[in-house]
């Protein structure tokens, strides 16, 4: 499986924006690129995913290297609900169709200060 | 919809007793996941469905597991007998197939304590 590395922990102070890096640097080319969250005492949550351009949408937005070995979520204006795990992971694809896993690692804890 | 549901959301029992978990997966959704997330390991996949049928069951952790899953409205995680170390939140999830339908959605938990 590709394996993604991410900081242990980062903190933000509200109504800052936030950059969560995520390096990947055995991605291949097929390899799409997922976020996830998780609020304290809550299963995880989508957030966003990429393959090669940009992403944007309501929660973030993901900014995704040229040579695709590191990505970077983020969130425009932190608020202190945003304070949870991130986790960015690469999707597995058993046959390259809909039959893909996704491998969580320990991702980023993130902290907003008021 | 109401999102996946699980049941209990909370489970005491003794070592050695049977523990059956259930999830009820989004209507509509093809795909089943279950996990399991402990301080020490994480949040790991046990198995996961496609049309009510196992596609990988490699995270079973022993024959301890097993999962079933007898319609597309119903999953269980049992576990026989059950352990201290089976201790952890175990989460089911569900997503769509196709384009455009890559989200995964996690239930709430169930917090399972063996003692």
């Amino acid at each position: 499986d590709a394996k993604t590395t991410q900081p242990n922990s980062m903190e933000s102070n509200e109504e800052e924006p936030v950059h969560l890096p995520c390096n990947h640097s055995t991605i291949s080319g097929t390899d799409y690129i997922h976020w996830y969250r998780q609020l304290p005492s809550q299963g995880p949550e989508y957030v966003i995913h990429g393959l090669t351009s940009n992403v944007n949408n309501r929660m973030a937005s993901l900014a995704i290297a040229e040579d695709r070995k590191s990505s970077t979520l983020i969130l425009h204006r932190a608020t202190l609900r945003d304070a949870a795990v991130y986790y960015c992971i690469l999707r597995d694809a058993v046959d390259g169709g809909s039959n893909y896993k996704l491998t969580f690692g320990k991702g980023t804890l993130l902290t907003v200060n008021p | 919809d109401a999102g996946v549901i699980q049941s209990p959301r909370h489970e005491v029992t003794e070592m050695g007793q049977e523990v059956t978990l259930r999830c009820k997966p989004i209507s509509g959704h093809d795909y089943l996941f279950w996990y399991r997330q402990t301080m020490m390991r994480g949040l790991e996949l046990l198995i996961y469905f496609n049309n009510n049928v196992p596609i990988d069951d490699s995270g079973m952790p022993e024959d301890r597991f097993s999962a079933k899953m007898p319609n597309a409205s119903f999953s269980t995680l049992k576990i026989q007998p059950s352990e201290p170390r089976d201790s952890a939140v175990y989460f089911c999830a569900s997503r769509g197939q196709g384009l455009g339908r890559n989200e995964q959605f996690f239930g709430p938990g169930t917090r399972l304590t063996v003692l």
